[in-house]
């Protein structure tokens, strides 16, 4: 079974320039997240979808970045503009839409540097 | 916050020894699972517990749970060399659908 893929694995970017990562899940996983890990930090949450709905979008900072999962399946995550704070790695996961509590699915994650 | 605190922030150990990771948290819970990172590397899922029960085995791992204490630890029996990576505990609220919420994780490192 293939894991989650994530593009590209490393970006390296000046602020106020913009930014696309994407993710493909897990086949068959209706739910993907994307989290931010700032270094020394655990993943934060920042967008919950459930096929092509939003679930969670509380800790996503709207005025810069943005996520879209259009045919339910793989998404993309943007920011515009970036920002130095925003240097972290972004993880895609992917869970099995049957059940709580569910195991999600980590891609290798992007690393992205804002300078 | 309702994240999970890990303790202790970093731990050395020597090939062979055991290691015993804790993870304490604030708010009630519906299960907590124990994620292992390694350097550079994406989350691999290591053990679940649901909030009703208080000890589970996978392999060399054990986890248990206290509930009243709102605490969990887990143990990594005849550590190895590659158990060196970074350790998570994520917790799941419910009515929070299937969000986890990570606490900042313990590095272990095991010396050869």
């Amino acid at each position: 079974e293939a894991g989650v893929a994530q593009s590209p694995r490393y970006k390296i970017i000046e602020k106020r320039q913009s930014v696309a990562f994407w993710c493909n899940p897990i086949s068959g996983h209706a739910t993907l997240y994307w989290y931010q890990q700032i270094l020394g930090q655990g993943p934060k949450l920042l967008i919950q979808f459930q096929n092509n709905g939003v679930v969670d979008d509380s800790q996503l900072p709207k005025d810069r970045f943005s996520a879209e999962r259009l045919k339910g399946v793989d998404s993309t995550l943007k920011i515009q503009p970036a920002k130095l704070e925003d240097s972290a790695v972004y993880l895609c996961a992917s869970s099995l839409d049957v059940g709580i509590p569910r195991t999600q699915y980590f891609g290798p994650g992007t690393r992205l540097l804002v300078l | 916050s309702q994240q999970g605190e890990e303790d202790p922030q970093a731990l050395s150990i020597q090939e062979g020894e055991n290691a015993t990771m804790n993870c304490s948290y604030k708010t009630s819970i519906n299960n907590l699972q124990w994620y292992r990172q390694n350097s550079g590397r994406g989350l691999v899922h290591l053990i679940l517990i649901r909030s009703n029960e208080r000890e589970k085995h996978s392999g060399r791992l054990r986890v248990t749970l206290d509930t009243s204490k709102k605490s969990s630890s887990l143990l990594i029996t005849a550590s190895r060399a590659a158990d060196t990576a970074s350790y998570f505990c994520a917790t799941g609220y419910t009515g929070a659908n299937s969000k986890l919420t990570f606490g900042k994780g313990i590095t272990l490192s095991v010396r050869p």
